[in-house]
């Protein structure tokens, strides 16, 4: 139950697009469309923003957006904003029929 | 409102137990999967347990098999993770989780957690 491999940190302007990669196996990642991703500010707990690697939950900005291309996910977050700043974490269904996260990406808006 | 309530952390010895509760509520607690995740202090999120709506099916991570049990009460709206042999590794916050309805493995409602330190 190898931690799915995200860029530690990743940074961009205001109004710019960042995508955020979360690369698996054909165990996790690529074998299932079962990834999610979760915004986690300082001191808060996560919150779901994408489900089902494209599916955003009610109430989600649709700046989010998610996809993915064999066994890497990613996240585009587009017209970046300050409260945009957070970590992020992706994860998904594995073989073992257990849950991986992804080790969590800094996203910094500069 | 839905919520997730969780209590019995607190500082424990190396090698002894602890059982941390959650105590649900504004949902139909029967009808969904729930999970325990936890996060070290400055770490990420780490999936610790799920069981399903029924306590059938239950799967762990490879790091807290044999050691941790996860169980439900439906009838309380209370899920449990009962954990033995406790290691330093296994500070943590611990945070109790719902998982949506239909949706694989999407867990869309958080606790606020509960911190677990080990230490002598």
């Amino acid at each position: 139950q190898s931690a799915l491999t995200q860029p530690a940190s990743v940074s961009g302007s205001p109004g710019q697009s960042i995508t955020i990669s979360c690369t698996g196996t054909s165990s996790d990642v690529g074998g299932y469309n079962y990834v999610s991703w979760y915004q986690q500010h300082p001191g808060k707990v996560p919150k779901l923003m994408i489900y089902e690697v494209t599916n955003r939950p009610s109430g989600v900005s649709n700046r989010f957006s998610g996809s993915k291309s064999g066994n890497t996910a990613s996240l585009t977050v587009s017209g970046l904003q300050a409260e945009d700043e957070a970590d992020y974490y992706c994860s998904s269904y594995t073989r073992s029929a257990t849950l991986v996260f992804g080790g969590g990406t800094k996203l910094t808006v500069l | 409102e839905v919520r997730l309530v969780e209590s019995g952390g607190g500082l424990v010895q190396p090698g002894r137990s602890l059982r941390i509760s959650c105590a649900a509520s504004g949902f139909t607690f029967s009808s969904n999967w729930m999970h325990w995740v936890r996060q070290a202090p400055g770490k990420g999120l780490v999936w610790v347990s799920r069981i399903n709506e029924d306590g059938s099916s239950i799967s762990y991570a490879d790091s807290v098999k044999g050691r941790f049990t996860i169980s439900r009460d439906n009838a309380k709206t209370t899920l449990y993770l009962q954990m033995n042999s406790l290691r330093a590794e296994d500070t943590a916050v611990y945070y109790c989780v719902k998982e949506a309805v239909a949706v694989h493995d999407a867990l869309d409602i958080w606790g606020q957690g509960t911190m677990v330190t080990v230490s002598s």
